[in-house]
């Protein structure tokens, strides 16, 4: 089974085009994020829901909206993309272990977004 | 403010040698301390986590790590290097009472046969 899932994988779009990107997480987790891995690899997070509740929002263009409609489920909309918005994303998700307050992250396979 | 520095960027061990990746850390709280793994085209996976239980954290695939509050650091370590664990490697340290975490840049380790 899949913990965490992305869809779609890969997504190609020229300039100035609005895209979706989904994820969901079968893991009955509280919170998720998405991270942005630019070409060197640098990880940096974008946004974080808890229980449906934006509680991360990182210095991020206004034209990326989260929405989570559930606690399973946190998709990304992107407005007029730009060159500059080429990367992975990735979605997480983690949750508070009972005994041990661990918070280990859940990844998903990530979404390699290239706009031209 | 909670950071973290990878030392290296990239490492390159011949297969069958140890493998060290360095990890320093910066926290005001006794910190939550994790590796991740990154093949090729994948995912981020778990590789160990340390969360102020015991300083010495065993994880998958044959790899450790050592918690040392006074050098603030946190060590990645292996003792004999395969093929399959060329990729690359991510330090991260959870921001103490939220739910955010800070990255490291990354260490690739190339393996050689």
């Amino acid at each position: 089974d899949t913990a965490v899932s992305q869809t779609p994988k890969y997504l190609v779009t020229q300039m100035g085009n609005d895209k979706s990107i989904k994820c969901e997480q079968n893991l009955g987790h509280d919170t998720m994020y998405w991270y942005k891995q630019d070409s060197k690899k640098f990880l940096k997070i974008m946004f974080s829901y808890n229980n449906k509740e934006l509680i991360i929002n990182e210095t991020v263009p206004n034209r990326f909206s989260p929405k989570s409609p559930d606690k399973a489920h946190l998709n990304l909309h992107i407005n007029s993309l730009e060159l500059g918005d080429s990367a992975v994303y990735f979605c997480a998700s983690s949750q508070r272990a009972k005994l041990v307050s661990s918070y280990e992250q859940y990844f998903g396979p990530g979404t390699r977004l290239t706009v031209t | 403010a909670q950071s973290v520095t990878q030392l290296d960027s990239h490492v390159s061990v011949s297969e069958g040698t140890p493998v060290l990746l360095r990890c320093n850390y910066s926290s005001s709280y006794s910190p939550s301390l994790f590796w991740y793994v990154q093949h090729p085209n994948k995912g981020l996976q778990l590789l160990l986590k340390y969360t102020s239980a015991a300083t010495l954290v065993k994880g998958i695939n044959g790899f450790e790590a050592e918690f040392k509050k006074s050098e603030t650091s946190f060590h990645l370590t292996k003792p004999s290097a395969h093929m399959s664990d060329a990729a690359e490697y991510f330090c991260v340290v959870r921001v103490g009472g939220t739910y955010k975490y800070i990255f490291g840049t990354g260490t690739r380790l190339k393996v050689l046969a």
